[in-house]
């Protein structure tokens, strides 16, 4: 089945610090690869997705590549701000895996801490 | 353009008893998807529903069902709840399309099961 691993938080850096949030996945077909960011008390938000291998996504100053050969989608940012604390969450979406329905697949989530 | 809503905001349930959370989809939507979040996980898929039929499910047993309205907002219903239900239930919304879409988030129900 698919499924998606994160590295465990909490991660907390200081602010103007450069952040990595390692993701790798494990896919039956060709997934779509997504990242999302949750607030505290909001839901979730879609931070920036690619859809096919060598793509980059980027949103905020945030950026993700998809990499096939290493299955990974790791999220960085070259300088943090306190603002972009939050939970990150790494998903897929596999078309080829049956059912037909769009139903992502989330990792646990990092919980990213900003000191100022 | 009005976003995804979704009531109640929290709730609490005895063992047994049955729940209904309700969503309603961002305007041109006409797909939703329900997804449980258990404290400290990632969300769990537990069934997509389009043109009011159910489109796709992850692994919930039956007493978890769903219900969309020709408007396209949406019902969970969850019968003989377990405390393992306790959660947030998270509604998304989508249009659905051949190419992979964004599916936008409600706020959640926190659902506490004593």
């Amino acid at each position: 089945g698919n499924s998606v691993t994160q590295m465990e938080g909490p991660v907390t850096l200081s602010e103007e610090a450069f952040l990595t949030i390692n993701c790798t996945y494990t896919a039956t077909g060709y997934p779509s690869l997504f990242w999302y960011v949750q607030y505290p008390g909001e839901g979730l938000q879609l931070l920036l997705k690619a859809t096919k291998a060598d793509d980059k996504g980027s949103n905020k100053g945030f950026e993700a590549t998809y990499r096939k050969e290493t299955t990974s989608f790791h999220l960085e940012k070259g300088s943090v701000q306190v603002s972009d604390s939050a939970v990150y969450f790494c998903a897929l979406l596999d078309r080829n895996s049956g059912g037909g329905a769009d139903g992502l697949t989330f990792g646990k989530g990092t919980h990213l801490i900003i000191q100022p | 353009e009005t976003g995804v809503t979704q009531s109640p905001t929290h709730l609490i349930k005895t063992r047994g008893q049955q729940v209904t959370l309700r969503c309603s989809s961002q305007s041109g939507h006409n797909t939703v998807s329900w997804y449980q979040q258990a404290l400290g996980q990632g969300p769990q898929f537990i069934f997509q529903y389009y043109r009011e039929e159910e489109n796709g499910r992850g692994n919930f047993p039956p007493r978890f069902s769903g219900l969309q309205f020709p408007n396209y907002s949406s019902e969970l219903n969850v019968n003989a709840l377990e405390l393992d239900d306790s959660a947030l239930y998270l509604c998304a919304s989508s249009r659905l399309s051949g190419v992979p879409n964004e599916q936008f988030f409600g706020p959640g129900t926190r659902l506490t099961v004593l």
